[in-house]
């Protein structure tokens, strides 16, 4: 079975540039997760998917990041403009239902690490 | 709003030795529990996780981690570690009342063991 994948792996911009990054999830899950893990942080939730709606986009900073879902597979997370504060890698998570329950399991993609200079 | 604490920022243990990772968390209803493990070069991946019933869990690896509802904790134990346990660990929380599958992570231990 292939995993959550994600690209690119690796981004270096300046800030006050945009920036995209681009999650496939495992075939047949129907949530999917962004998360942000700032060095020595565990990871925080920005948004979560369910097909194609959103469930949670509490923690998301609105004025400078979107994201989208639009067939319910594939997701993009977008910056702009970027700040150096979001230096940080950019998780990918997917779980085959809403990830509650003890069969559900959040399954994690390999990241993409930015650097905003 | 609700935390994850994990006590141990870096352990550095031989191998052999018994391994015990602290994790609290701050939330007085009904959680599900996790803990994560990330190896040198890999992606996060699933340790172990507690939903109800025995509050003893068994994990991959020879892991186990026990949930004490009175103490918020949900500490992470290997009786004997070895080299290949060198990596970071992260403990996880997500409230039954949150109603999504949100995951609030701890800070994360990373364990080296030395041969």
């Amino acid at each position: 079975e292939a995993g959550v994948a994600q690209s690119p792996r690796y981004k270096i911009i300046e800030k006050r540039q945009s920036v995209a990054f681009w999650c496939n999830p495992i075939s047949g899950h129907a949530t999917l997760y962004w998360y942000q893990q700032i060095l020595g942080q565990g990871p925080k939730l920005l948004i979560q998917f369910q097909n194609n709606g959103v469930v949670d986009d509490s923690q998301l900073p609105k004025d400078r990041f979107s994201a989208e879902r639009l067939k319910g597979v594939d997701s993009t997370l977008k910056i702009q403009p970027a700040k150096l504060e979001d230096s940080a890698v950019y998780l990918c998570a997917s779980s085959l239902g809403s990830g509650r329950t003890s069969t559900d399991t959040q399954y994690f993609g390999p990241g993409t690490r930015l650097t905003v200079l | 709003a609700q935390s994850v604490s994990q006590h141990n920022h870096h352990v550095i243990l031989s191998e052999a030795a018994s391994l015990e990772l602290g994790c609290n968390y701050s939330y007085g209803g009904t959680v599900n529990l996790f803990w994560y493990v990330q190896y040198p070069g890999q992606h996060l991946q699933l340790l172990l996780k507690y939903f109800s019933g025995d509050p003893l869990v068994k994990g991959i690896k020879g892991f186990e981690a026990e949930f004490i509802k009175s103490k918020f904790s949900f500490n992470l134990r290997k009786p004997s570690v070895q080299w290949s346990d060198t990596a970071e660990y992260f403990c996880a929380v997500n409230s039954y009342s949150s109603n999504t599958g949100k995951l609030i992570f701890g800070q994360g231990t990373t364990l080296q063991v030395k041969p």
